[in-house]
Protein backbone atom coordinates (compact mmCIF):
# COMPACT_ATOMS: atom_id res chain seq x y z
CA UNK A 1 0.00 0.00 0.00
CA UNK A 2 1.25 3.37 -0.85
CA UNK A 3 2.22 5.55 2.08
CA UNK A 4 4.13 7.82 3.69
CA UNK A 5 5.73 7.08 6.58
CA UNK A 6 8.05 9.58 9.32
CA UNK A 7 10.44 8.82 11.86
CA UNK A 8 10.75 9.28 14.57
CA UNK A 9 6.98 9.25 16.24
CA UNK A 10 8.44 11.20 19.45
CA UNK A 11 11.13 13.06 19.62
CA UNK A 12 12.86 15.23 22.50
CA UNK A 13 16.08 17.11 22.04
CA UNK A 14 18.03 20.14 24.03
CA UNK A 15 18.28 23.63 23.16
CA UNK A 16 21.40 23.96 20.46
CA UNK A 17 20.55 19.81 19.53
CA UNK A 18 20.65 18.48 15.79
CA UNK A 19 18.30 16.89 14.80
CA UNK A 20 17.18 14.62 11.94
CA UNK A 21 13.54 14.20 11.37
CA UNK A 22 12.92 11.41 8.47
CA UNK A 23 10.06 10.69 5.34
CA UNK A 24 10.04 7.96 3.08
CA UNK A 25 7.47 8.14 0.50
CA UNK A 26 6.23 4.38 -1.82
CA UNK A 27 3.39 5.96 -3.68
CA UNK A 28 6.12 6.86 -6.44
CA UNK A 29 5.20 10.53 -6.54
CA UNK A 30 7.89 13.39 -7.87
CA UNK A 31 6.85 15.84 -4.92
CA UNK A 32 7.57 15.93 -1.33
CA UNK A 33 7.14 18.54 1.69
CA UNK A 34 7.73 19.26 5.35
CA UNK A 35 5.16 21.17 6.93
CA UNK A 36 4.87 21.81 10.79
CA UNK A 37 1.66 22.38 12.61
CA UNK A 38 0.99 24.64 15.57
CA UNK A 39 -2.37 25.91 17.77
CA UNK A 40 -3.45 29.16 15.41
CA UNK A 41 -1.67 28.58 12.38
CA UNK A 42 -2.64 25.68 10.61
CA UNK A 43 -0.20 23.88 8.67
CA UNK A 44 2.89 25.81 7.42
CA UNK A 45 5.05 24.56 4.45
CA UNK A 46 9.02 24.66 5.62
CA UNK A 47 10.51 23.20 2.73
CA UNK A 48 9.91 21.26 -0.92
CA UNK A 49 11.16 19.02 -3.26
CA UNK A 50 10.42 18.21 -6.61
CA UNK A 51 12.79 15.33 -7.03
CA UNK A 52 16.40 13.50 -6.13
CA UNK A 53 18.80 16.57 -5.53
CA UNK A 54 15.82 19.08 -5.62
CA UNK A 55 15.32 21.68 -2.78
CA UNK A 56 12.69 24.52 -3.08
CA UNK A 57 12.23 26.87 0.02
CA UNK A 58 8.84 27.30 1.82
CA UNK A 59 7.18 29.61 4.29
CA UNK A 60 8.53 29.42 7.29
CA UNK A 61 12.59 28.03 6.73
CA UNK A 62 14.66 29.65 8.59
CA UNK A 63 16.49 27.37 11.22
CA UNK A 64 15.82 24.85 8.71
CA UNK A 65 17.89 22.82 6.38
CA UNK A 66 16.46 19.52 3.68
CA UNK A 67 17.63 17.00 1.91
CA UNK A 68 15.93 14.83 -0.87
CA UNK A 69 18.82 11.98 -1.24
CA UNK A 70 16.21 9.65 -3.38
CA UNK A 71 12.86 9.84 -4.99
CA UNK A 72 11.19 8.09 -1.99
CA UNK A 73 13.71 9.76 0.79
CA UNK A 74 13.12 13.64 2.27
CA UNK A 75 14.68 14.69 5.61
CA UNK A 76 14.27 17.82 7.76
CA UNK A 77 17.46 19.00 9.66
CA UNK A 78 17.65 21.18 12.23
CA UNK A 79 21.16 21.72 13.01
CA UNK A 80 20.61 23.95 16.31
CA UNK A 81 17.31 23.56 17.70
CA UNK A 82 15.56 26.13 19.43
CA UNK A 83 11.88 25.58 21.95
CA UNK A 84 10.40 27.90 19.02
CA UNK A 85 10.78 24.53 16.98
CA UNK A 86 9.12 22.42 19.26
CA UNK A 87 6.28 21.39 17.14
CA UNK A 88 4.33 18.78 15.57
CA UNK A 89 6.12 17.70 11.84
CA UNK A 90 4.18 16.48 8.95
CA UNK A 91 5.94 15.18 5.78
CA UNK A 92 3.69 14.61 2.64
CA UNK A 93 3.80 13.81 -1.18
CA UNK A 94 2.19 14.76 -4.38
CA UNK A 95 1.95 13.33 -7.28
CA UNK A 96 2.30 16.51 -9.08
CA UNK A 97 3.40 20.20 -8.76
CA UNK A 98 0.20 21.39 -8.68
CA UNK A 99 -3.82 20.43 -8.82
CA UNK A 100 -2.35 17.37 -6.63
CA UNK A 101 -4.03 16.05 -3.81
CA UNK A 102 -1.68 15.30 -0.80
CA UNK A 103 -0.94 12.62 1.18
CA UNK A 104 0.65 12.67 4.65
CA UNK A 105 2.68 11.18 7.17
CA UNK A 106 1.70 10.38 10.30
CA UNK A 107 3.77 12.95 12.17
CA UNK A 108 6.72 13.69 14.11
CA UNK A 109 6.36 15.33 17.21
CA UNK A 110 9.56 17.24 18.60
CA UNK A 111 9.96 18.93 21.64
CA UNK A 112 12.72 21.20 22.10
CA UNK A 113 13.63 22.07 25.54
CA UNK B 1 0.31 37.43 3.98
CA UNK B 2 -2.31 34.98 4.68
CA UNK B 3 -4.07 33.63 1.17
CA UNK B 4 -6.40 31.71 2.46
CA UNK B 5 -8.79 32.58 5.11
CA UNK B 6 -11.27 30.50 6.89
CA UNK B 7 -14.24 30.93 9.49
CA UNK B 8 -15.79 30.48 12.11
CA UNK B 9 -12.44 29.62 14.13
CA UNK B 10 -14.23 26.90 15.64
CA UNK B 11 -17.79 25.45 15.34
CA UNK B 12 -20.51 23.47 17.34
CA UNK B 13 -23.53 22.67 16.12
CA UNK B 14 -25.88 18.95 17.35
CA UNK B 15 -25.96 16.56 15.44
CA UNK B 16 -28.10 15.98 12.09
CA UNK B 17 -28.09 19.84 11.65
CA UNK B 18 -26.12 21.29 8.69
CA UNK B 19 -22.51 22.99 9.61
CA UNK B 20 -21.31 25.42 7.01
CA UNK B 21 -17.48 25.96 6.87
CA UNK B 22 -16.29 29.14 4.81
CA UNK B 23 -13.32 29.81 3.49
CA UNK B 24 -11.82 32.89 1.15
CA UNK B 25 -8.53 33.22 -1.04
CA UNK B 26 -6.67 36.16 -2.61
CA UNK B 27 -4.92 35.13 -5.46
CA UNK B 28 -7.43 34.88 -8.37
CA UNK B 29 -4.87 32.35 -10.30
CA UNK B 30 -5.75 29.91 -7.65
CA UNK B 31 -7.77 26.65 -9.50
CA UNK B 32 -8.14 24.16 -7.56
CA UNK B 33 -9.39 23.82 -3.63
CA UNK B 34 -9.09 20.79 -1.69
CA UNK B 35 -10.66 20.26 1.87
CA UNK B 36 -8.55 18.19 4.20
CA UNK B 37 -10.20 16.65 8.09
CA UNK B 38 -7.89 16.23 10.38
CA UNK B 39 -9.19 14.04 13.63
CA UNK B 40 -7.49 14.46 16.80
CA UNK B 41 -3.78 12.87 16.88
CA UNK B 42 -4.14 11.99 13.10
CA UNK B 43 -2.59 13.27 9.95
CA UNK B 44 -4.85 15.67 7.57
CA UNK B 45 -6.69 13.55 5.11
CA UNK B 46 -8.11 14.66 1.68
CA UNK B 47 -12.04 15.10 2.15
CA UNK B 48 -13.28 16.51 -0.94
CA UNK B 49 -11.97 19.13 -3.56
CA UNK B 50 -13.55 21.29 -6.12
CA UNK B 51 -12.31 22.94 -9.22
CA UNK B 52 -13.89 26.87 -10.40
CA UNK B 53 -15.04 24.91 -13.92
CA UNK B 54 -18.14 23.79 -11.33
CA UNK B 55 -19.22 25.72 -8.71
CA UNK B 56 -20.69 22.43 -6.83
CA UNK B 57 -18.99 19.31 -5.73
CA UNK B 58 -20.78 17.05 -3.76
CA UNK B 59 -19.49 13.78 -2.15
CA UNK B 60 -22.58 12.40 0.51
CA UNK B 61 -23.45 14.53 2.81
CA UNK B 62 -20.59 17.07 1.55
CA UNK B 63 -21.06 19.67 -0.63
CA UNK B 64 -18.39 22.41 -1.79
CA UNK B 65 -20.19 25.40 -3.14
CA UNK B 66 -18.03 27.92 -4.86
CA UNK B 67 -18.23 31.53 -5.86
CA UNK B 68 -15.15 32.91 -8.15
CA UNK B 69 -16.49 36.17 -8.77
CA UNK B 70 -16.47 36.76 -4.71
CA UNK B 71 -13.37 34.06 -4.00
CA UNK B 72 -15.37 32.42 -1.74
CA UNK B 73 -16.23 28.61 -1.22
CA UNK B 74 -17.97 26.73 1.79
CA UNK B 75 -18.14 23.59 2.73
CA UNK B 76 -21.16 22.28 3.95
CA UNK B 77 -21.75 19.43 6.35
CA UNK B 78 -25.48 17.90 6.16
CA UNK B 79 -26.91 15.94 8.65
CA UNK B 80 -23.50 16.43 10.51
CA UNK B 81 -22.55 13.34 12.68
CA UNK B 82 -20.27 13.00 15.68
CA UNK B 83 -18.38 11.03 13.88
CA UNK B 84 -17.58 14.34 11.90
CA UNK B 85 -15.55 15.66 15.14
CA UNK B 86 -12.60 17.22 13.50
CA UNK B 87 -10.36 20.20 12.29
CA UNK B 88 -11.04 21.13 8.65
CA UNK B 89 -8.38 22.90 6.07
CA UNK B 90 -9.61 24.64 3.09
CA UNK B 91 -6.64 24.97 0.84
CA UNK B 92 -5.70 26.27 -2.54
CA UNK B 93 -3.17 26.05 -5.39
CA UNK B 94 -2.90 27.11 -8.72
CA UNK B 95 -0.84 26.10 -11.88
CA UNK B 96 1.31 29.16 -11.82
CA UNK B 97 4.13 30.27 -9.81
CA UNK B 98 1.37 29.60 -6.59
CA UNK B 99 1.58 26.19 -7.61
CA UNK B 100 2.31 24.97 -3.79
CA UNK B 101 -0.94 24.62 -1.64
CA UNK B 102 -1.55 27.30 0.61
CA UNK B 103 -3.65 25.88 3.93
CA UNK B 104 -6.02 28.03 5.65
CA UNK B 105 -6.05 27.68 9.46
CA UNK B 106 -8.50 25.75 9.64
CA UNK B 107 -12.04 25.01 11.06
CA UNK B 108 -12.60 23.04 14.39
CA UNK B 109 -15.85 21.19 14.17
CA UNK B 110 -17.52 19.67 17.37
CA UNK B 111 -21.03 17.94 16.56
CA UNK B 112 -22.66 16.86 19.75
CA UNK B 113 -25.03 13.86 20.07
Amino acid sequence: EAAVTQSPRNKVTVTGGNVTLSCRQTNSHNYMYWYRQDTGHGLRLIHYSYGAGNLQIGDVPDGYKATRTTQEDFFLLLELASPSQTSLYFCASSEDRANSDYTFGSGTRLLVI
Amino acid sequence: QQQVRQSPQSLTVWEGETAILNCSYEDSTFDYFPWYWQFPRESPALLIAIRPVSNKKEDGRFTIFFNKREKKLSLHITDSQPGDSATYFCAASGSGGNYKPTFGKGTSLVVHP
